[in-house]
C-alpha cells in the first residue's frame, strides 16, 4: 500500500518567517494530496489540497507544491503567525478502483515563536 | 460548522468491557471512515465504508467491528477492550475520498 513520509517531525520558526514541510509518497497512482492542521484538543481540519493535474496552489499564506516525477509535495506557510502553531499532516490518496483511502504522514509539530 | 458528529466525547472503561462509538454526517457524503489517533498523534485508518459497503479494512484486531446502517452513519464497536486501545477515535466523511472532514473525536481510556 501507499506510504507517505513527512519531514521534519518538529519545526520551530520565528514569527514572520516561512515554514516548509515536505512529504514524499511511493505510489505513482496517487492523485490527491490534502494537508490538515490539528490544534491541541481539536480534530484535524483540511486547510489546503492539490490534485495531480496541478503543480502549485495558493490560498492566502499557504502554498502547496507538487512534483509528480519526484513523488514529492510540500506545504509552505509564508509570514507565519503564532496562530499557525499546530500539528500539520500531509496525506495522499490513491483512487484506484473504489479505494478512497487517505494515507497520512506522521505529522509535523510547528511552533511559531514571537 | 460541525457536520460530522460523534458520541460520546469521552469514554472511560475497564479492560474486557465492550464499547460502542457513534458517528453521523450531514454532508451527504458517500464515504465514511474510522481512524485511530494514538498518543504520538499518528493517524491510522481502520475502516472505510462507501455507500454502506466496507471498502477499506486495515489490519486491526478482530475485536474492532464497524457497523453501517446507511450512508450517513458509521458506528464502531470494540468488543473486550485492551489497554492499547486507549486513543482518540476519529470519524470522517468525504465524497469519493477527497476533502475528508473529521468529527470531534471520541477519547477512549482503558483502565
Amino acid at each position: 500500500g501507499e506510504q507517505v513520509e513527512q519531514l521534519p517531525s518538529i519545526l520551530r520558526v520565528q514569527e514572520g518567517s516561512s515554514a516548509s514541510i515536505n512529504c514524499s509518497y511511493e505510489d505513482s497512482a496517487s492523485n490527491y494530496f490534502p494537508w490538515y492542521k490539528q490544534e491541541p484538543g481539536e480534530n484535524p481540519k483540511l486547510i489546503i489540497d492539490i490534485r495531480s493535474n496541478m503543480e502549485r496552489k495558493q490560498i492566502q499564506e499557504l502554498i502547496v507544491l507538487l512534483d509528480k516525477k519526484a513523488k514529492r509535495f510540500s506545504l509552505h506557510i509564508t509570514d507565519t503567525q503564532p496562530g499557525d502553531s499546530a500539528m500539520y499532516f500531509c496525506a495522499a490518496r490513491n483512487s484506484g478502483g473504489s479505494n478512497y483511502k487517505l494515507t497520512f504522514g506522521k505529522g509535523t509539530l510547528l511552533t511559531v515563536t514571537p | 460548522e460541525t457536520a460530522v458528529f460523534q458520541t460520546p466525547n469521552y469514554h472511560v472503561t475497564q479492560v474486557g468491557n465492550e464499547v460502542s462509538f457513534n458517528c453521523k454526517q450531514t454532508l451527504g457524503h458517500d464515504t465514511m471512515y474510522w481512524y485511530k489517533q494514538d498518543s504520538k498523534k499518528l493517524l491510522k485508518i481502520m475502516f472505510s465504508y462507501n455507500n454502506k459497503q466496507l471498502i477499506v479494512n486495515e489490519t486491526v484486531p478482530r475485536r474492532f467491528s464497524p457497523q453501517s446502517s446507511d450512508k450517513a452513519h458509521l458506528n464502531l464497536r470494540i468488543k473486550s477492550v485492551e489497554p492499547e486501545d486507549s486513543a482518540v477515535y476519529l470519524c470522517a466523511s468525504s465524497f469519493q475520498g477527497a476533502k475528508q472532514y473529521f468529527g470531534p473525536g471520541t477519547r477512549l481510556t482503558v483502565l
